[in-house]
Protein backbone atom coordinates (compact mmCIF):
# COMPACT_ATOMS: atom_id res chain seq x y z
CA UNK A 1 0.00 0.00 0.00
CA UNK A 2 1.14 3.54 -0.27
CA UNK A 3 0.90 6.79 1.74
CA UNK A 4 1.47 10.42 1.16
CA UNK A 5 1.62 12.78 4.57
CA UNK A 6 0.97 16.49 4.14
CA UNK A 7 1.39 17.26 7.68
CA UNK A 8 0.56 21.34 6.88
CA UNK A 9 -3.09 21.78 6.62
CA UNK A 10 -2.00 25.42 5.67
CA UNK A 11 0.40 27.75 4.90
CA UNK A 12 1.31 31.44 4.74
CA UNK A 13 4.31 32.64 3.21
CA UNK A 14 5.17 36.83 2.64
CA UNK A 15 4.84 37.55 -1.47
CA UNK A 16 8.31 37.63 -3.07
CA UNK A 17 9.84 34.98 -0.11
CA UNK A 18 10.47 31.13 -0.74
CA UNK A 19 8.08 28.23 1.27
CA UNK A 20 8.31 24.50 1.39
CA UNK A 21 5.33 22.53 1.74
CA UNK A 22 6.29 19.20 3.35
CA UNK A 23 5.52 15.67 1.94
CA UNK A 24 6.23 12.53 3.31
CA UNK A 25 5.58 8.96 1.66
CA UNK A 26 5.53 5.30 2.17
CA UNK A 27 5.48 2.39 -0.15
CA UNK A 28 7.19 -0.71 -0.83
CA UNK A 29 7.21 -0.13 -4.58
CA UNK A 30 10.90 -0.27 -5.73
CA UNK A 31 10.45 2.35 -8.37
CA UNK A 32 7.98 5.35 -8.32
CA UNK A 33 6.86 8.77 -9.15
CA UNK A 34 6.32 11.90 -7.03
CA UNK A 35 4.35 14.75 -8.46
CA UNK A 36 2.75 17.88 -7.33
CA UNK A 37 0.00 19.71 -8.33
CA UNK A 38 -1.77 22.79 -7.59
CA UNK A 39 -5.29 23.61 -7.17
CA UNK A 40 -6.60 27.36 -7.16
CA UNK A 41 -9.80 28.01 -6.10
CA UNK A 42 -11.17 27.62 -9.92
CA UNK A 43 -10.80 24.05 -9.48
CA UNK A 44 -8.22 22.85 -11.99
CA UNK A 45 -5.65 20.50 -10.95
CA UNK A 46 -2.02 21.82 -12.45
CA UNK A 47 0.50 19.47 -12.59
CA UNK A 48 4.36 21.54 -11.45
CA UNK A 49 6.85 19.05 -11.09
CA UNK A 50 7.62 15.23 -11.27
CA UNK A 51 10.89 13.08 -9.47
CA UNK A 52 11.47 9.96 -10.35
CA UNK A 53 12.47 7.34 -7.37
CA UNK A 54 16.13 6.19 -9.32
CA UNK A 55 16.31 10.08 -10.80
CA UNK A 56 20.11 11.92 -9.18
CA UNK A 57 19.54 14.84 -8.90
CA UNK A 58 16.23 17.06 -7.31
CA UNK A 59 13.98 18.19 -9.95
CA UNK A 60 13.17 21.95 -11.27
CA UNK A 61 10.77 23.57 -12.82
CA UNK A 62 11.04 27.00 -12.95
CA UNK A 63 10.58 28.68 -9.97
CA UNK A 64 9.43 25.40 -8.29
CA UNK A 65 11.81 22.34 -7.11
CA UNK A 66 11.86 19.11 -5.43
CA UNK A 67 13.61 18.98 -2.61
CA UNK A 68 14.04 14.79 -3.06
CA UNK A 69 15.71 12.76 0.39
CA UNK A 70 14.99 9.37 -0.79
CA UNK A 71 15.87 7.68 2.65
CA UNK A 72 14.17 9.77 4.72
CA UNK A 73 11.53 9.39 1.81
CA UNK A 74 10.18 12.86 1.73
CA UNK A 75 9.38 15.27 -1.48
CA UNK A 76 9.37 18.54 -0.26
CA UNK A 77 8.13 21.31 -2.93
CA UNK A 78 10.10 24.71 -3.21
CA UNK A 79 8.42 27.50 -3.89
CA UNK A 80 10.73 30.08 -4.63
CA UNK A 81 9.94 34.58 -4.67
CA UNK A 82 6.27 33.85 -4.17
CA UNK A 83 3.53 34.97 -5.97
CA UNK A 84 0.04 36.38 -5.61
CA UNK A 85 -0.98 33.66 -8.43
CA UNK A 86 0.85 31.00 -5.98
CA UNK A 87 -2.41 31.17 -3.47
CA UNK A 88 -4.07 27.67 -4.15
CA UNK A 89 -4.09 24.55 -2.65
CA UNK A 90 -1.22 21.85 -2.91
CA UNK A 91 -1.23 17.98 -3.51
CA UNK A 92 1.47 15.68 -3.12
CA UNK A 93 0.89 12.44 -4.64
CA UNK A 94 2.73 9.82 -6.03
CA UNK A 95 2.58 6.45 -8.42
CA UNK A 96 4.41 3.52 -7.79
CA UNK A 97 5.20 0.68 -10.50
CA UNK A 98 3.56 -2.03 -8.40
CA UNK A 99 0.47 -0.11 -7.87
CA UNK A 100 -2.93 -1.40 -9.68
CA UNK A 101 -2.48 0.45 -13.09
CA UNK A 102 -3.16 4.51 -13.37
CA UNK A 103 -3.69 4.68 -9.25
CA UNK A 104 -2.47 7.68 -8.14
CA UNK A 105 -2.28 8.03 -4.48
CA UNK A 106 -2.81 11.62 -3.49
CA UNK A 107 -2.01 13.16 0.16
CA UNK A 108 -4.73 15.68 1.74
CA UNK A 109 -3.20 18.68 0.50
CA UNK A 110 -1.90 21.99 1.85
CA UNK A 111 -3.48 25.44 1.20
CA UNK A 112 -1.06 28.62 0.73
CA UNK A 113 -2.03 32.09 0.89
CA UNK A 114 0.78 34.56 0.14
CA UNK A 115 0.51 37.36 1.36
CA UNK A 116 1.46 40.77 -0.32
CA UNK B 1 -5.68 27.02 -21.63
CA UNK B 2 -6.18 23.68 -20.19
CA UNK B 3 -5.53 20.63 -22.83
CA UNK B 4 -8.35 18.61 -21.12
CA UNK B 5 -12.07 20.01 -21.80
CA UNK B 6 -14.61 19.38 -19.69
CA UNK B 7 -18.46 20.25 -20.08
CA UNK B 8 -20.32 21.54 -18.51
CA UNK B 9 -18.43 23.72 -16.04
CA UNK B 10 -21.32 23.60 -13.97
CA UNK B 11 -24.05 21.38 -13.82
CA UNK B 12 -27.19 21.41 -11.50
CA UNK B 13 -29.47 18.22 -11.47
CA UNK B 14 -32.42 16.68 -9.64
CA UNK B 15 -32.55 13.34 -8.15
CA UNK B 16 -34.65 11.87 -11.04
CA UNK B 17 -32.47 13.04 -14.02
CA UNK B 18 -29.98 11.45 -16.37
CA UNK B 19 -26.92 13.67 -17.32
CA UNK B 20 -23.40 13.36 -19.02
CA UNK B 21 -20.31 14.85 -18.46
CA UNK B 22 -17.83 14.85 -20.99
CA UNK B 23 -14.48 15.01 -21.30
CA UNK B 24 -12.16 15.54 -24.46
CA UNK B 25 -7.99 15.41 -25.00
CA UNK B 26 -6.28 15.41 -28.23
CA UNK B 27 -2.97 14.96 -26.68
CA UNK B 28 -3.06 11.22 -27.68
CA UNK B 29 -2.84 10.23 -24.01
CA UNK B 30 -3.83 6.26 -24.02
CA UNK B 31 -5.20 6.50 -20.09
CA UNK B 32 -8.13 8.61 -19.05
CA UNK B 33 -9.76 9.16 -16.10
CA UNK B 34 -12.66 10.05 -13.76
CA UNK B 35 -12.40 11.55 -10.39
CA UNK B 36 -14.70 13.05 -7.30
CA UNK B 37 -13.33 16.01 -5.41
CA UNK B 38 -15.48 17.31 -2.35
CA UNK B 39 -14.23 20.89 -0.59
CA UNK B 40 -10.72 20.31 0.85
CA UNK B 41 -10.35 17.05 0.49
CA UNK B 42 -8.00 15.14 -2.17
CA UNK B 43 -9.27 13.79 -5.07
CA UNK B 44 -10.68 10.31 -4.94
CA UNK B 45 -10.55 8.17 -7.64
CA UNK B 46 -13.93 6.74 -9.84
CA UNK B 47 -12.62 5.20 -13.16
CA UNK B 48 -9.58 4.54 -14.79
CA UNK B 49 -9.64 3.89 -19.11
CA UNK B 50 -6.58 2.66 -20.93
CA UNK B 51 -6.23 1.83 -24.08
CA UNK B 52 -10.04 2.71 -24.55
CA UNK B 53 -10.89 -0.20 -21.99
CA UNK B 54 -12.13 0.15 -18.45
CA UNK B 55 -9.21 -1.33 -16.20
CA UNK B 56 -9.98 -0.35 -13.02
CA UNK B 57 -13.25 1.10 -11.37
CA UNK B 58 -13.33 1.48 -7.27
CA UNK B 59 -16.55 0.13 -6.67
CA UNK B 60 -18.83 3.01 -7.70
CA UNK B 61 -22.04 3.14 -7.35
CA UNK B 62 -23.99 2.06 -10.41
CA UNK B 63 -25.75 5.46 -10.72
CA UNK B 64 -22.44 6.62 -12.27
CA UNK B 65 -21.95 5.19 -15.71
CA UNK B 66 -18.55 6.00 -17.40
CA UNK B 67 -17.76 5.75 -21.61
CA UNK B 68 -14.97 6.01 -23.80
CA UNK B 69 -16.43 6.21 -27.15
CA UNK B 70 -12.78 6.83 -28.34
CA UNK B 71 -9.59 7.32 -27.01
CA UNK B 72 -10.27 10.71 -27.26
CA UNK B 73 -13.54 11.04 -25.42
CA UNK B 74 -14.81 10.21 -22.09
CA UNK B 75 -18.22 10.59 -20.73
CA UNK B 76 -19.85 9.96 -17.35
CA UNK B 77 -22.79 9.50 -17.51
CA UNK B 78 -25.73 9.89 -14.39
CA UNK B 79 -29.10 8.82 -13.21
CA UNK B 80 -30.89 9.18 -9.83
CA UNK B 81 -27.88 10.92 -8.23
CA UNK B 82 -28.26 11.73 -4.30
CA UNK B 83 -27.57 14.98 -2.59
CA UNK B 84 -23.99 13.72 -1.40
CA UNK B 85 -22.96 13.05 -4.76
CA UNK B 86 -22.27 16.80 -5.94
CA UNK B 87 -18.76 17.56 -5.75
CA UNK B 88 -16.08 18.66 -8.11
CA UNK B 89 -15.78 16.14 -10.90
CA UNK B 90 -12.49 16.06 -12.59
CA UNK B 91 -11.15 14.39 -15.97
CA UNK B 92 -7.23 13.44 -16.43
CA UNK B 93 -5.46 12.14 -18.82
CA UNK B 94 -1.92 10.97 -19.17
CA UNK B 95 0.24 9.10 -21.58
CA UNK B 96 0.07 5.69 -20.28
CA UNK B 97 -1.73 4.25 -17.44
CA UNK B 98 0.94 2.25 -15.74
CA UNK B 99 3.99 4.04 -16.00
CA UNK B 100 4.93 5.42 -13.15
CA UNK B 101 7.00 8.41 -14.82
CA UNK B 102 3.90 10.39 -16.26
CA UNK B 103 1.94 12.95 -14.25
CA UNK B 104 -2.04 13.93 -15.10
CA UNK B 105 -3.50 16.51 -17.55
CA UNK B 106 -6.73 17.69 -15.53
CA UNK B 107 -9.66 19.34 -17.07
CA UNK B 108 -10.90 22.49 -15.37
CA UNK B 109 -13.65 20.28 -13.94
CA UNK B 110 -17.51 19.89 -13.70
CA UNK B 111 -19.37 21.64 -10.24
CA UNK B 112 -21.95 19.17 -9.80
CA UNK B 113 -25.23 19.94 -7.77
CA UNK B 114 -27.77 17.43 -6.93
CA UNK B 115 -31.04 18.95 -5.70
Amino acid sequence: AQKITQTQPGMFVQEKEAVTLDCTYDTSDPSYGLFWYKQPSSGEMIFLIYQGSYDQQNATEGRYSLNFQKARKSANLVISASQLGDSAMYFCAMRGINTNAGKSTFGDGTTLTVKP
Amino acid sequence: DTEVTQTPKHLVMGMTNKKSLKCEQHMGHRAMYWYKQKAKKPPELMFVYSYEKLSINESVPSRFSPECPNSSLLNLHLHALQPEDSALYLCASSQEGTEVYYGYTFGSGTRLTVV
